[in-house]
Formats: structure tokens, sequence, C-alpha cells
């Protein structure tokens, strides 16, 4: 089974901190995403990548940016959190679009 | 741009009822559509898809969805629920177009199963 590892279930952070969310994938996938999750709203894509430096601007990228520089790794950064940015977290890879998505496990991240 | 409607926030249900989670999509190509389950205090996991062929899809956990296009609809069914299935559900569009298969997702509905 593929695996999508996120490096912390939960984080709290100061507000104006930097900070990193991490995902690794285990399959050899190109393709990975960052997406959060608020209650009300589902899911909402922050950005994407289809290949090692490379990345795409989602629906909601502003405060954010990413870093993929190994095809396994996907970082999100949070360049100078907000309270506004408190939400869970979650990364995703998939080999194609037919295929779907593996998620990890999220990343509850508290702003404070 | 694709766009997802989940109909129903929330849908109360007993045990061993059949249920129907709704779904309506939009989108100006060819789509892939997706369910997805989320238990409490984890992430999502894929229910089933539809991508091409027979419109009536079987997934995992007796769960089945009907692609009907020209409703541009994607309804998930359960014949007979269980308490374990109560959980946060997902429905979700892919283009079939472009670079990377970005899904779009709905709001979410969440089903609770009593007794």
């Amino acid at each position: 089974d593929v695996k999508v590892t996120q490096s912390s279930r939960y984080l709290v952070k100061r507000t104006g901190e930097k900070v990193f969310l991490e995902c690794v994938q285990d399959m050899d996938h190109e393709n990975m995403f960052w997406y959060r999750q608020d209650p009300g709203l589902g899911l909402r894509l922050i950005y994407f990548s289809y290949d090692v430096k490379m990345k795409e601007k989602g629906d909601i990228p502003e405060g954010y940016s990413v870093s993929r520089e190994k095809k396994e790794r996907f970082s999100l950064i949070l360049e100078s959190a907000s309270t506004n940015q408190t939400s869970m977290y979650l990364c995703a890879s998939s080999l194609s679009a037919g295929v779907g998505y593996t998620f990890g496990s999220g990343t509850r991240l508290t702003v404070v | 741009a694709q766009s997802v409607t989940q109909l129903d926030s929330q849908v109360p249900v007993f045990e061993e009822a059949p249920v129907e989670l709704r779904c309506n999509y939009s989108s100006s190509v060819s789509v892939y559509l997706f369910w997805y389950v989320q238990y409490p205090n984890q992430g999502l996991q894929l229910l089933l898809k539809y991508l091409s062929g027979s419109t009536l899809v079987k997934g995992i956990n007796g769960f089945e969805a009907e692609f009907n296009k020209s409703q541009t609809s994607f309804h998930l069914r359960k014949p007979s629920v269980h308490i374990s299935d109560t959980a946060e559900y997902f429905c979700a569009v892919s283009e079939i177009t472009g670079t990377a298969s970005k899904l779009t997702f709905g709001t979410g509905t969440r089903l609770q199963v009593t007794l």
C-alpha cells in the first residue's frame, strides 16, 4: 500500500512564526498536493506539484509557499503564520488522474 | 472550472436503513468522479470511483454510486448502513485534462448512524 506520511499530527505555533509542514510518500508518485480542511468548507487546494521543483498554485495559495526538492517529499511553508491559518492540513499523492489520491492522516495546526 | 455540490451537510439514519448521499458536479469537459470517506481524526480513504464504462460503480464497505451524465450527478448509496459507517463523506471531481490530476471536493456530508 502507498503510504503518505505527515510528520506531525498536532502543531501549535505563534502568530508570525515560520511554519513547515512536511509530507513524504513512498510510491514514486509524480503528483503531490496540499489541502486545508475547514468545517463547512470541505477541502480546498493550496498548492500542488506534478514533478520535482515544479509547483502550481491551487485555489487558496495566499500566505503559503511550497518546496519539492525530491520526488518523495512535498513541504508546505507558512511564511508568517496567522490565526486564520488554524486548520487541518492534508497532504496527498497520486500516480495519475484516474487512480485517485492517497491521503496522509493530516496535521491539525493551531496558530495562537 | 469544475465544482461539486453536496446537497446535504448532515444525514441522520437508523442502523440497517438505506441511505443516499447526493452529489452534483459542474464541468465543461469530461470528468472522473470519486467518493472519499473520512473517519474521525483520520485522513481521507477512497470509497469508489467512476472513470468510464458502466454507470453503476461498486466500492468498499458495500457502497455503490451511479453516474448520471444528463443530471450531472454521482449519488452514493448503501442499502443497509451500520454504526461503523458513521463518518464524513466527500464527493470529488477531476477534469480529464492538464498535467496534474487536480481534485475538487464538495463540502462534505456527515452521515450519522444510530440504533
